[in-house]
C-alpha cells in the first residue's frame, strides 16, 4: 500500500519567515495530496490541496509543490505568523475503487512560529 | 453548528469495559470514516462506511467495531478496552470524490486505564 514519509516532526521558525515541509510517496498512481492544519484541541482542516496535473498550487501566503517523478510535495508557508503555530499533514490519495478516495497520512509536523 | 460532531469529547474507561464513540454529520455526504491518533504516528484509518450497507476495514481495525446507523451517523465500539487503545479518535466525512475535502470531527481523547 501507500507509504507517506514527512519531515521534519517539528519545526521552529522565527515570525516572519519562511517554513518548508516535505513528503515523500511510494505509490506513483497517488494523484490526489491534501495538507491539513491541526490547531491544538481540534480536528485536521484542509488548508490546500494539489492533483498530479499540477505542478504548483498557492493561496496566499500558502503554496504547495508537487514533483510527480521524484514522488515528493511540499508545503510552503511564507511570512509566518504565530497563528500559523500547528500541526500540519500531509496526504496521499488515489482511485482505490468504487469511486473512492482512501487518503494516507504522514506523521505531521509540530510548527512552532516564535513571535 | 459544527459540520461533524463527535461525542463524548473526553472518556477516561478501565481495561476490560466496552465503549461506544458516535459521530454524527450534517454534511449530507455518504462516506464516513473513524481514524485514531498517536502522537508522532499521525492518523491511521480503523474502518470506512461509503453507505449504511458497505462497512470496510481500514489499517488498524483489530479490537474495534463499527455500526452506520443511518447516513448520518457512524459510531465506533471498542467491544473490551485496553491500554493501548488510549489516543485521540477523529470521525470524517467525505463525498468520496478526488480533490473533495474530508471533514474531520473534533475528536474523542480516549483513555484506558
Amino acid at each position: 500500500g501507500e507509504n507517506v514519509e514527512q519531515h521534519p516532526s517539528t519545526l521552529s521558525v522565527q515570525e516572519g519567515d519562511s517554513a518548508v515541509i516535505k513528503c515523500t510517496y511510494s505509490d506513483s498512481a497517488s494523484n490526489y495530496f491534501p495538507w491539513y492544519k491541526q490547531e491544538l484541541g481540534k480536528g485536521p482542516q484542509l488548508i490546500i490541496d494539489i492533483r498530479s496535473n499540477v505542478g504548483e498550487k498557492k493561496d496566499q501566503r500558502i503554496a504547495v509543490t508537487l514533483n510527480k517523478t521524484a514522488k515528493h510535495f511540499s508545503l510552503h508557508i511564507t511570512e509566518t505568523q504565530p497563528e500559523d503555530s500547528a500541526v500540519y499533514f500531509c496526504a496521499a490519495s488515489k482511485n482505490s475503487g468504487a469511486g473512492s478516495y482512501q487518503l494516507t497520512f504522514g506523521k505531521g509536523t509540530k510548527l512552532s512560529v516564535i513571535p | 453548528d459544527a459540520d461533524v460532531t463527535q461525542t463524548p469529547r473526553n472518556r477516561i474507561t478501565k481495561t476490560g469495559k466496552r465503549i461506544m464513540l458516535e459521530c454524527s454529520q450534517t454534511k449530507g455526504h455518504d462516506r464516513m470514516y473513524w481514524y485514531r491518533q498517536d502522537p508522532g504516528l499521525g492518523l491511521r484509518l480503523i474502518y470506512y462506511s461509503f453507505d449504511v450497507k458497505d462497512i470496510n476495514k481500514g489499517e488498524i481495525s483489530d479490537g474495534y467495531s463499527v455500526s452506520r446507523q443511518a447516513q448520518a451517523k457512524f459510531s465506533l465500539s471498542l467491544e473490551s478496552a485496553i491500554p493501548n487503545q488510549t489516543a485521540l479518535y477523529f470521525c470524517a466525512t467525505t463525498t468520496g470524490l478526488v480533490g473533495d475535502t474530508q471533514y474531520f470531527g473534533p475528536g474523542t481523547r480516549l483513555t484506558v486505564l
